[in-house]
């Protein structure tokens, strides 16, 4: 099993709608979740970041952590055409490891 | 002011050749890294210098060494080029600790293309 499991679409939704990505990992000793957001011939850049299970919001954008079942969520409220791109969740102990990314197209 | 810049953008070169990358920093980070994404967008992380000493080593070729002079800068050279090194290749930074939630602040990238 991979350390870390992320559909890599694409997802395709309407604007206005609220998108919800996921991952789901095998380690346990992860404690450090992040999204990046990854636009086409750019770098990633970090979104969000959360510490051990809960959920934490930053406008339109809710990062949400479960432990107890290995899975991670980022949503994305009133989603916008802009918000077209890569979302990769990462997760770390002690180095980050990167889920392969969801390609995420928001149709105008 | 870019955080992390790379040079070149765009390198297209034949098989056998060596080349170099260059990353150069300015937010006073500790910890630089070079990571390869292939293809099917899998980011992969290959080195991990901290205040110019190796820190992570993943298993990668050795025609593939890294060098950094200080810890604003950390170059990677890349001998006997195959077809397979064909990928993106990204410049990262982070304070100390950077995996500890902080973040990375990545560069844009390198498409290194091997004819």
């Amino acid at each position: 099993q991979k350390e870390v499991e992320q559909d890599p679409g694409p997802l395709s939704v309407p604007e206005g709608a609220i998108v919800s990505l996921n991952c789901t990992y095998s380690n346990s000793a992860f404690q450090y979740f992040m999204w990046y957001r990854q636009y086409s011939r750019k770098g990633p850049e970090l979104l969000m970041y959360t510490y051990s299970s809960g959920n934490k919001e930053d406008g339109r954008f809710t990062a949400q952590v479960d432990k107890s079942s290995k899975y991670i969520s980022l949503f994305i409220r009133d989603s916008q055409p802009s918000d077209s791109a890569t979302y990769l969740c990462a997760m770390s102990a002690d180095k980050i490891i990167f889920g392969k990314g969801t390609r995420l197209h928001i149709l105008p | 002011d870019t955080a992390v810049s790379q040079t070149p953008k765009y390198l297209v070169t034949q098989m056998g050749n060596d080349k170099s990358i260059k990353c150069e920093q300015n937010l006073g980070h500790d910890t630089m890294y070079w990571y390869k994404q292939d293809s099917k967008k899998f980011l992969k992380i290959m080195f991990s210098y901290n205040n110019k000493e190796l820190i992570i080593n993943e298993t990668v070729p050795n025609r593939f060494s890294p060098k950094s002079p200080d810890k604003a800068h950390l170059n990677l050279h890349i001998n006997s080029l195959e077809l397979g090194d064909s990928a993106v290749y990204f410049c990262a930074s982070s304070p100390l600790g950077g995996q500890r939630g902080g973040g990375y602040t990545f560069g844009s990238g390198t498409r290194l293309t091997v004819v």
